[in-house]
């Protein structure tokens, strides 16, 4: 099973600053990676799939990069609503596995 | 509107059972794969099972097989998944969630609350 590992595990920021999250594998996943963003009381939103490629309605602020074993997701400009837990999901080898998660919290 | 509504969620006794279903509209059900994902209280996000379109594929987490089982109904359009001998480690939330090329999961329902308590 491939281990994600995520960090940091609590980012603190204010709005309009740049954040950057990083996924590490314990083995390559190419770029079949995805990220999500979920806030309190909700459910799991897609943002990136493929590594890099923004899902439909996602803000251009968000952005991934990466392959292999090491990701990052960034925002470029923190709004309000970017608040939020993101966790980063490899559908390369069974079984799909998720990050631990980053919690971005606002200074 | 795309949407999948997840329910039949509760409380249950360790070694029971629990059927949730998911309710898929606005897009066309029959054409999608589906998966389950959980979420224990306070913890992250756990890949649960898998459906291919037609139902004729089919994959569990390790940490469920033997116990749980994913079925759809393509003329109901709705998911649904059978939880047997459940355990105080299955208490989570569980969400429903359409899948991109498998394990993309672009559309996902508000989740059904299980509680495996005595």
């Amino acid at each position: 099973e491939i281990v994600l590992t995520q960090s940091p595990a609590t980012l603190s920021l204010s709005p309009g600053e740049r954040a950057t999250l990083s996924c590490r594998a314990s083995q390559s996943v190419s770029s079949s990676l995805a990220w999500y963003q979920q806030k309190p009381g909700q459910a799991p939103r897609l943002l990136i799939y493929d590594a890099s490629n923004r899902a439909t309605g996602i803000p251009a602020r968000f952005s991934g990069s990466g392959s292999g074993t090491d990701f990052t997701l960034t925002i470029s400009s923190l709004e309000p609503e970017d608040f939020a837990v993101y966790y980063c999901q490899q559908r390369s080898n069974w079984p799909p596995t998720f990050g631990q998660g980053t919690k971005l919290e606002s200074k | 509107e795309v949407q999948v509504v997840e329910s039949g969620g509760g409380l249950v006794q360790p070694g029971g059972s629990l059927r949730l279903s998911c309710a898929a509209s606005g897009f066309t059900f029959s054409s999608y794969e589906m998966n389950w994902v959980r979420q224990a209280p306070g913890k992250g996000l756990e890949w649960v099972s898998y459906i291919s379109s037609s139902g004729s594929t089919k994959y569990y987490a390790d940490s469920v097989k033997g116990r749980f089982t994913i079925s759809r109904d393509n003329a109901k359009n709705s998911l649904y998944l059978q939880m047997n001998s459940l355990r105080a480690e299955d208490t989570a939330v569980y969400y429903c969630a359409r899948a991109q090329r498998a394990y993309y999961m672009d559309v996902w329902g508000k989740g059904t609350t299980v509680t495996v308590s005595s």
